[in-house]
C-alpha cells in the first residue's frame, strides 16, 4: 500500500525566508506526484506536478518541487515567501490505478 | 459547471440518522472522487468511480458508508445511522480522467457534524 508522510506539520516563516517542506512516500511502483494547496476560505487546488522527464518542476507563484527517486522524496521549495503564501499544503501521491494518497498536510504561516 | 460543486455546504445531524451528501463534477469529467478530512488530519480517500462504476471502494469506513454515481454526473454519499466520529469534512473531486497524471479538481466540501 502506498503512504506519505510530510514531515512537518506546522511551519512559521518571515517574509522573504526560503521554504522547503518534505514529503517521502512509500510505493515501490511508477508514482505521479503532486502538491495541492488550500489557501484559507478556498478550495484545494493544485499547485504543480510530476509524472515524468525532469525531475524538477515548477508550479504557480513561483513554486517548485524536485523528485528524487533514490530518495522516494517530492519536497516542495520556494526562495521567497510572501504573506500571501499562507496555506496549508498536501503532498500526494497517484498510482495508475486512480487512488490518490495524501499526506497530512503542513499548514504554512508567513508572518508580514 | 465552471467547478466542482458541493452540497449542502454545512449539515447537522443527530447520531443515528442517516445523511446524503451530494457532489456535482465538472462537466465532461469522468472520474469522481470522495475524501474525508477529519479536523487536523489529512484527505483520507473513501472511493472513486470512472464512469458510473467504482473499481475502487476500499476505503469505505464502514458499511454504513455507501456511494453512487448516476449518468456519469452526480454522485451521492449516503452514510447510515452517523456516528459522533463521522464528524469531518467531506471533499469531492473530479478529473477528466482516473488516469494517474490527471489533476483533480476539488469542490468546496460538506461539513458534517454529529451531535
Amino acid at each position: 500500500a502506498q503512504s506519505v508522510s510530510q514531515h512537518n506539520h506546522h511551519v512559521i516563516l518571515s517574509e522573504a525566508a526560503s521554504l522547503e517542506l518534505g514529503c517521502n512516500y512509500s510505493y515501490g511502483g511508477t508514482v505521479n506526484l503532486f502538491w495541492y494547496v488550500q489557501y484559507p476560505g478556498q478550495h484545494l487546488q493544485l499547485l504543480l506536478k510530476y509524472f515524468s522527464g525532469d525531475p524538477l518542476v515548477k508550479g504557480i507563484k513561483g513554486f517548485e518541487a524536485e523528485f528524487i527517486k533514490s530518495k522516494f522524496s517530492f519536497n516542495l521549495r520556494k526562495p521567497s515567501v510572501q504573506w500571501s503564501d499562507t496555506a496549508e499544503y498536501f503532498c500526494a501521491v497517484k498510482t495508475n490505478a486512480g487512488k490518490s494518497t495524501f499526506g497530512d498536510g503542513t499548514t504554512l504561516t508567513v508572518k508580514p | 459547471g465552471a467547478g466542482v460543486s458541493q452540497s449542502p455546504s454545512n449539515k447537522v445531524t443527530e447520531k443515528g440518522k442517516d445523511v446524503e451528501l451530494r457532489c456535482d463534477p465538472i462537466s465532461g469529467h469522468t472520474a469522481l472522487y470522495w475524501y474525508r478530512q477529519r479536523l487536523g488530519q489529512g484527505l483520507e480517500f473513501l472511493i472513486y468511480f470512472q464512469g458510473n462504476s467504482a473499481p475502487d471502494k476500499s476505503g469505505l469506513p464502514s458499511d454504513r458508508f455507501s456511494a453512487e454515481r448516476t449518468g456519469e454526473s452526480v454522485s451521492t454519499l449516503t452514510i447510515q445511522r452517523t456516528q459522533q466520529e463521522d464528524s469531518a469534512v467531506y471533499l469531492c473531486a473530479s478529473s477528466i480522467t482516473s488516469g494517474g497524471t490527471d489533476t483533480q479538481y476539488f469542490g468546496p466540501g460538506t461539513r458534517l457534524t454529529v451531535l
